[in-house]
């Protein structure tokens, strides 16, 4: 069974960098119908996506926060990351790493983790 | 950017009951690429339907989705006391969008 797991620091400073890792097990990274995305929840809101990216490294971002994303991927480590830059309190939620299948949508989710913007 | 609309925003009604949920497209969606999401409290988002009308693996035969261009449609035939939850759809036709989330209580 597929299992993803989002791992990093739950506390961010204003106007730093938000880095967040998500490693992929009981299945395959680099499957040619796959891309890996993040999708993150502010508390009590809707879902927002940030990024996906392909086992080849091509990347696709949210129009809104290109500037300040950066998705990446670690085949020999089975991980792709997130790093957000000059973090602001609205980037306070709960961040998801998701696998996304051709045609499926997101159909593996991990658990989530809460990443907050304070001081 | 494709914005989804959610309707209602919450719905009332009663185990036993059918639940239909509405999704609406500020432009038609390629491909009829529209998703459902539920999620419960606390937890993560639980892929339902795919392709507007393909259930996912190991969704119950009572969620059923329907649509096309830019009105869908998430109907769950009898409600069980599990369904009580927020429900989403999603677009991926166009990048990705998700809707702001209807409320079933």
């Amino acid at each position: 069974q597929l299992q993803l797991q989002e791992s990093g620091p739950g506390l961010v400073k204003p106007s730093e960098t938000l880095s967040l890792t998500c490693t992929v097990s009981g299945g395959s990274i680099s499957g040619t119908s796959y891309y890996w995305g993040w999708i993150r929840q502010p508390p009590g809101k809707g879902l927002e996506w940030i990024g996906s990216i392909y086992y080849s490294g091509t990347t696709y971002y949210n129009a809104s926060l290109k500037s300040r994303v950066t998705i990446a991927v670690d085949m020999s480590k089975k991980q792709f990351s997130l790093k957000l830059n000059s973090v602001t309190a609205a980037d306070t939620a709960v961040y998801y790493c998701a696998r996304d299948q051709s045609g499926y949508s997101f159909d593996y989710w991990g658990q989530g983790t809460l990443v907050t913007v304070s001081s | 950017e494709i914005v989804l609309t959610q309707s209602p925003g919450t719905l009332s009604l009663s185990p036993g009951e059918r639940a239909t949920l509405s999704c609406r497209a500020s432009q038609s969606i390629n491909r009829n690429y529209v998703a459902w999401f539920q999620q419960s409290p606390g937890q993560a988002p639980r892929l339902l339907i795919y392709g507007a009308s393909s259930r996912a693996t190991g969704i119950p035969d009572r969620f059923s989705g329907s649509g096309s261009g830019t009105d869908f449609t998430l109907t769950i035939g009898r409600l069980e006391p599990e369904d009580f939850t927020v429900y989403y759809c999603q677009q991926y036709g166009n990048s990705y969008t998700f809707g702001q989330g209807t409320k079933l209580e």
